[in-house]
């Protein structure tokens, strides 16, 4: 069945470093790929999302390119905030009305000043 | 997007009680998801809620531990029912968007402690 990878965390950084979280998918046909954030103490909110194969999402300084022949879709930032810290969840579904998501474990970013 | 509402937020419940989650959206969606996220885990799919029908449970969640309701297109319940200490999770509504690429919007999440 589908299922989504994610790096193991927690991942620890200083302010202004370089962010990546590995994700990767199994899934027949194409599917659209999501990166949610969960702040502590908060519910799960959209971070951004690709329809399709090299398409790039981004929000908020985060990227992240959806590459087919990789079956990734890894998060980046180039400069990360002490605001970022929180849980951040890899997601797939597929493109029929009404498909739930299946989510990765999760991880957990931390940044310090 | 969609804007979800959740009540309650949190609560504390005694072991053996039931409670009662609703989910109100402000648009008409035709399904309707609930999630489990245990603490420190991801996120687990309860079941599908469709309007007009029963709901469709995923393997290891049952009708009588997590009846769920959907009266109209805009609003949805999930009970937990004679609740026990691992039964203490957030519970997440959610809704698919198909205008925008079947992108799905959780509400904030009912924080709910048995003991």
């Amino acid at each position: 069945g589908d299922s989504v990878t994610q790096m193991e965390g927690p991942v620890t950084l200083s302010e202004e470093a370089f962010l990546t979280i590995n994700c990767t998918y199994t899934a027949t046909g194409y599917p659209s790929l999501f990166w949610y954030v969960q702040y502590p103490g908060e519910g799960l909110q959209l971070l951004l999302k690709a329809t399709k194969a090299d398409d790039k999402g981004s929000n908020k300084g985060f990227e992240a390119t959806y590459r087919k022949e990789t079956t990734s879709f890894h998060l980046e930032k180039g400069s990360v905030q002490v605001s970022d810290s929180a849980v951040y969840f890899c997601a797939l579904s597929h493109n029929q009305a009404g498909t739930a998501l299946i989510f990765g474990k999760g991880t957990t970013l931390s940044v310090s000043s | 997007s969609a804007v979800i509402s959740q009540k309650p937020s949190r609560d504390i419940c005694q072991r053996g009680t039931s409670l009662t989650i609703q989910c109100q959206v402000d648009s008409q969606v035709t399904m309707m998801f609930w999630y489990r996220q245990q603490p420190g885990q991801s996120l687990t799919l309860i079941a599908t809620a469709n309007q007009g029908s029963e709901a469709t449970y995923e393997s290891g969640f049952v009708i009588d531990k997590f009846p769920i309701s959907r009266p109209n297109l805009t609003f949805s319940t999930l009970t937990v029912s004679n609740m026990s200490p691992e039964d203490s999770s957030i519970y997440l509504c959610s809704v698919g968007d198909t205008s925008s690429g079947n992108t799905i919007y959780f509400g904030e999440g009912s924080w709910l402690t048995v003991v």
